[in-house]
């Protein structure tokens, strides 16, 4: 299996512009959850689905943060408009659960968003 | 609210010591606990989990402990080697889906 996958690896985009990140989950796996990651806040769950359907949003900052996932091999974290402080590295995640298994989350490479 | 304390001072140790990294947290009751591997540029590795109901684990080279009346986990490398040098993360779960992260610390194993 690939692993997880997101594109882009790195993103600049100036102020006020739309970001979409974009991440295909493992192949068979039902959860699939967004991360931030800063140097200040350190890894922060913004969302995350089960069967493609959101079950926990409360971690998104803000209406400018939103996250689809039409299907069980897409999903997309939309930033509209972009300002500076978004600028961090954001990580996708996918795991399987139940049947007694680790429940461990597989992480993608993430994408390095830079706002100017 | 929850808060995961993880020294944000980086850890350095000597080529075939035993690293040990501590994982504190306050407010909460996890029913598991799990370790990553993060190295710079890359998303977080899953290493172990550990139950409540458990008191140690091991894998190779890698142990960690879990004491809920503490709130306390201890993640220990033996042998600790170069390629070891990592920051190592902990996460606590938050019911039966998510995970809360610590802000991770930094290992360096030097020759």
């Amino acid at each position: 299996d690939a692993g997880v996958i997101q594109s882009p690896r790195h993103e600049v985009t100036e102020m006020g512009q739309e970001v979409t990140l974009r991440c295909k989950p493992i192949s068979g796996h039902d959860y699939l959850f967004w991360y931030r990651q800063t140097m200040m806040r350190g890894l922060e769950l913004l969302i995350y689905f089960n069967n493609n359907v959101p079950i926990d949003d409360s971690g998104m900052p803000e209406d400018r943060f939103s996250a689809k996932m039409p299907n069980a091999s897409f999903s997309t974290l939309k930033i509209q408009p972009s300002e500076p402080r978004d600028s961090a590295v954001y990580f996708c995640a996918s795991s399987l659960r139940g049947g007694g298994r680790l429940n461990e989350q597989f992480f993608g490479p993430g994408t390095r968003l830079t706002v100017l | 609210s929850q808060k995961i304390e993880q020294n944000s001072e980086a850890l350095n140790i000597q080529e075939g010591k035993t690293a040990t990294l501590t994982c504190n947290y306050t407010n909460y009751s996890p029913a598991y606990l799990q370790w990553y591997r993060q190295d710079p540029g890359r998303g977080p590795v899953f290493l172990l989990l550990i139950r409540e109901n458990e008191k140690e684990k091991r894998k190779e080279r890698l142990k960690v402990t879990f004491d809920t009346t503490l709130k306390q986990s201890l993640f220990h490398i033996t042998a600790s080697q170069p390629a070891d040098s990592a920051t190592y993360l902990c996460a606590l779960a938050k019911g039966a889906d998510k995970l809360i992260f610590g802000t991770g610390t930094r290992l360096q194993v030097f020759p």
